[in-house]
């Protein structure tokens, strides 16, 4: 069995300013992970993976992501936010053995003020 | 490139009917499934398909039935509608179970 557990329903960040979104999980196998982006009434667009390549991953649109297993952590960063990039973010994970149930986070909501 | 095409786009159903949502997606993947997102709760998965002919529970089964009879298209069924199915409702693809789904844009669903 898995789990996701995203630590924050909505972050708020200035134009210009970092973004960290955390994203904690639990699995029995190793698993494969994922952030995905949704924009207000569209479907969920992928923004990166990792599936047990290079612990650091880089996405689109300047994101990118760490895979920590001693944590179990994977937690998604931007060093520069920008206004487009309001939207809701998902935390994914699916299990490389075992059944497929791909388990999403709530999601967190990225608020960029101007 | 379509991608995932999901219709219809928006839809208001009486309790007790039913009806199909359709998905079809043409970039050949074998895994399709079905999701449904209700506020704060992330997607939940109603079924899914490893390929033509097989068709396997997710989550949230319950009243829901799903078909696979070709790779590209993999239809939802609501076989007795209730007002706890309203939902928006996503349809995604993927090669593998590894690699990333492709979504569609969703059906808004409300049942009175």
């Amino acid at each position: 069995a898995q789990s996701v557990t995203q630590l924050d329903s909505h972050v708020s960040v200035s134009e210009g300013t970092p973004v960290l979104l955390r994203c904690n999980y639990s699995s029995s196998y190793s698993p494969s992970l994922f952030w995905y982006v949704q924009h207000p009434n569209k479907g969920l667009q992928l923004l990166l993976k990792y599936t047990s390549a290079a612990t650091l991953v880089k996405g689109i649109n300047g994101f990118e992501a760490e895979f920590k297993k001693s944590e179990t952590s994977f937690h998604l960063t931007k060093p520069s936010a920008h206004m487009s990039d309001a939207a809701e973010y998902f935390c994914v994970v699916t299990l490389r053995g075992g059944s497929y149930i791909p388990t999403f986070g709530r999601g967190t909501s990225l608020i960029v003020h101007p | 490139n379509a991608g995932v095409t999901q219709t219809p786009k928006f839809q208001v159903l009486k309790t007790g009917q039913s009806m199909t949502l359709q998905c079809a997606q043409d970039m050949n993947h074998e895994y399709m499934s079905w999701y449904r997102q209700d506020p704060g709760m992330g997607l939940r998965l109603i079924h899914y398909s490893v390929g033509a002919g097989i068709t396997d529970q997710g989550e949230v089964p319950n009243g829901y039935n799903v078909s696979r009879s070709t790779t590209e298209d993999f239809p939802l069924r609501l076989l007795s509608a209730a007002p706890s199915q309203t939902s928006v409702y996503f349809c995604a693809s993927s090669p593998n179970r590894d690699q990333p789904q492709h979504f569609g844009d969703g059906t808004r669903l409300s049942i009175l």
